[in-house]
């Protein structure tokens, strides 16, 4: 499992209130990922990034900021949740010497009323 | 970013072989081939990969067409726990990001 967790698993907010969500990985690899995963979609990425603090944009990134201070956690912010927001999402690495695959963590489960 | 195609939905029966087909038409001469499946709860996790050869990993098995713009998963021997949505992913030498499309909702009977 590369040793990815992700806190919290589930959460619960209000419209309007700022989220952060964690990841962390145990292995030291240099690529982190943050995706969100809607009903009928696949995986969209928001924001990744390739060394502490070096990030970029994904293809849904509006909302959404990162950050990355040390190199085992990755974290996600909704400055002001929405309810479109509302949504699963799930941290991945890059394991080095495995050409370019990703490893996901379990998952966060965030709702947005 | 090249796309791929594949079809919504799959059944197969139990402990018979599972041919999972992506097209990909517009695949570049530096595109992987990724596949991954996501259980259901969980995230999704690698299964096998190739460039123009065949691949073969204790997971599945990966035919790459001749001309690279189709490949098929193969799994061997159904099981239900291989009951997953099954992801065919185009990346880019050189690049790190993956750009997911809806998958094949595998469906395994017993």
């Amino acid at each position: 499992d590369a040793g990815i967790t992700q806190s919290p698993r589930h959460k619960v907010t209000e419209t309007g209130t700022p989220v952060t969500l964690r990841c962390h990985q145990t292995e030291n690899h240099r690529y982190m990922y943050w995706y969100r995963q809607d009903p009928g979609h696949g995986l969209r990425l928001i924001h990744y990034s390739y060394g502490v603090k070096d990030t970029d944009k994904g293809e849904v990134s509006d909302g959404y900021s990162v950050s990355r201070s040390k190199t085992e956690d990755f974290l996600l912010t909704l400055e002001s949740a929405t309810s479109s927001q509302t949504s699963v999402y799930f941290c991945a690495i890059q394991r080095q010497g495995i050409q370019e695959t990703q490893y996901f963590g379990p998952g966060t489960r965030l709702l947005v009323l | 970013d090249a796309k791929t195609t594949q079809p919504n939905s799959m059944e197969s029966n139990e402990e018979e072989p599972v041919h999972l087909p992506c097209n990909h038409s517009t695949i570049s001469g530096t595109d992987y081939i990724h596949w991954y499946r996501q259980l259901p709860s969980q995230g999704p996790e690698y299964v096998i990969h190739g460039l123009t050869s065949n691949v073969n990993n204790r997971m599945a098995s990966l035919a790459i067409a001749e001309d690279r713009k189709s490949s098929t998963l193969i799994l061997h021997r159904a099981t239900l726990r291989d009951a997953a949505v099954y992801y065919c992913i185009l990346l880019t030498s050189g690049t790190y990001k993956y750009i997911f499309g809806t998958g094949t909702r595998l469906k395994v009977l017993a």
